[in-house]
């Protein structure tokens, strides 16, 4: 029973445009939303959160968006640049229990 | 560097072979997790410690895998009578209890049983 889904595998994008990354959730009772970033041969790096009380959170280049009622939340990274290019991991989380996360987002930004 | 050290970050063994990874987790975390990941997946849970105290294990854990934190500051992660399905990596994450759930990940350590 997957609880976190992100449907793309991989997705490719122009460098200065931007990168969506969708995440969509089954359980109702997440409350805390995170998004990772991960390089190869390294550990995922804690890139954006949102808590449930909130539908926006941005730091920098990187916008979290949360839609409750459609359980699904996205990363908007803007504009994308090619370090960027990784695989992006969404995660959630009931009541500071355990993470449960998506299976990744291969994201390639072409120059 | 304050972040999370894990050691070693590359092992290559033989089946049947055991092996230890050790974790140093940020200092101020009283959290310590060990996660799994293999190519194509997200990483899986596989136990976690507030202090000293291993709170939750993954059933994922079978009973060749055990970790420890003696102290409640470094944890390491054992494994006994390593088998092909080993191989992976080996995250370890950290963070504080009232965090909003936010873990810290080291940068793994990558096991290949041959």
């Amino acid at each position: 029973d997957q609880q976190v889904k992100q449907n793309s595998p991989s997705l490719s994008v122009q460098e200065g445009r931007i990168s969506i990354l969708n995440c969509d959730y089954t359980n109702s009772m997440f409350d805390y939303f995170l998004w990772y970033k991960k390089y190869p041969a390294e550990g995922p790096t804690f890139l954006i959160s949102i808590s449930s009380i909130k539908d926006k959170n941005e730091d920098g280049r990187f916008t979290v968006f949360l839609n409750k009622s459609a359980k699904h939340l996205s990363l908007h990274i803007v504009p994308s640049q090619p370090g960027d290019s990784a695989v992006y991991f969404c995660a959630a989380s009931a009541s500071n229990y355990q993470l449960i996360w998506g299976a990744g987002t291969k994201l390639i930004i072409k120059p | 560097d304050t972040g999370v050290s894990q050691d070693p970050r590359h092992k290559i063994t033989k089946r049947g072979q055991n092996v230890t990874f050790r974790c140093d987790p940020i200092s101020e975390h009283n959290r310590l997790y060990w996660y799994r990941q293999t190519l194509g997946q997200g990483p899986e849970f596989l136990t976690y410690f507030q202090n000293e105290a291993q709170l939750e294990k993954s059933r994922l854990l079978s009973d060749r895998f055990s970790a420890e934190r003696p102290k409640g500051s470094f944890s390491t992660l054992e494994i006994q009578r390593t088998e092909q399905g080993d191989s992976a990596m080996y995250l370890c994450a950290s963070s504080l209890v009232f965090s909003g759930n936010t873990i810290y990940f080291g940068e793994g350590s990558w096991l290949t049983v041959v």
